[in-house]
């Protein structure tokens, strides 16, 4: 297994338009967990699964934003009517399951919001 | 909440000097403390990780300890080289997450 993967790598986008990021975990990890990391600034967590089931949301997580993992395996990041602080790199991590486990980063979606 | 900090924002030191990064943390209820090297524009890389029951970690160079009653984590790296430029985090999981400091930017001039 070559690890946590993010689709597309860099995505720009104009103001108002809707975006969607993937993430494809390692394969048997059933907790998968999405960050937020701005310029200068550590990752912030947004929201996590297990299997399918999405267990925690962060505040950041605005009526905007959406993730959804259906069938356990890979996750979905969409974010709507896309505004410029939304600009951001979105890490995607995943773990064999919570606390004393290793949560292992994918190479993250670098978004521009024009 | 637990607030994470992490002092200096920025490092610059010759090669062969040993690097000694700090982390603070104002909760010692975790469940562990992970250590992570970002290079530019990349993804996080996990370096070490202690266990709340840990005092210390170590791999190849890298040594790490754990004191929660000070709130307190070190990273050290020892004979640095030019390749360890990059962000280090520290990062504390308590519950479903991973709580992050703001980084150390360490160059190791050649």
């Amino acid at each position: 297994d070559t690890g946590v993967s993010q689709n597309p790598r860099h995505k720009i986008t104009k103001r108002g338009q809707n975006v969607t990021f993937r993430c494809d975990p390692i394969s048997e990890h059933n907790r998968l967990y999405w960050y937020r990391q701005t310029l200068g600034q550590g990752p912030e967590f947004l929201t996590y699964f297990q299997n399918e089931a999405q267990l925690e949301k962060s505040r950041l997580l605005s009526d905007r934003f959406s993730a959804e993992r259906p069938k356990g395996s890979f996750s979905t990041l969409e974010i709507q009517r896309t505004e410029q602080g939304d600009s951001a790199m979105y890490l995607c991590a995943s773990s064999l399951s919570s606390g004393g486990e290793t949560q292992y980063f994918g190479p993250g979606t670098r978004l521009l919001v024009l | 909440k637990q607030e994470v900090t992490q002092i200096p924002a920025a490092l610059s030191v010759p090669e062969g000097e040993n690097l000694v990064l700090n982390c603070s943390f104002t909760d010692s209820a975790i469940y562990n403390l992970q250590w992570f090297r970002q290079d530019p524009g990349k993804g996080l890389t996990s370096l070490l990780l202690i266990q709340s029951s840990q005092r210390e970690q170590t791999s190849g160079r890298l040594n790490a300890s754990l004191d929660k009653s000070s709130g307190r984590s070190t990273l050290y790296i020892a004979a640095s080289q030019p390749g360890d430029s990059a962000t280090y985090l520290c990062a504390l999981a308590a519950g479903n997450k991973l709580t992050f400091g703001g980084g150390t930017r360490v160059l190791v001039k050649p």
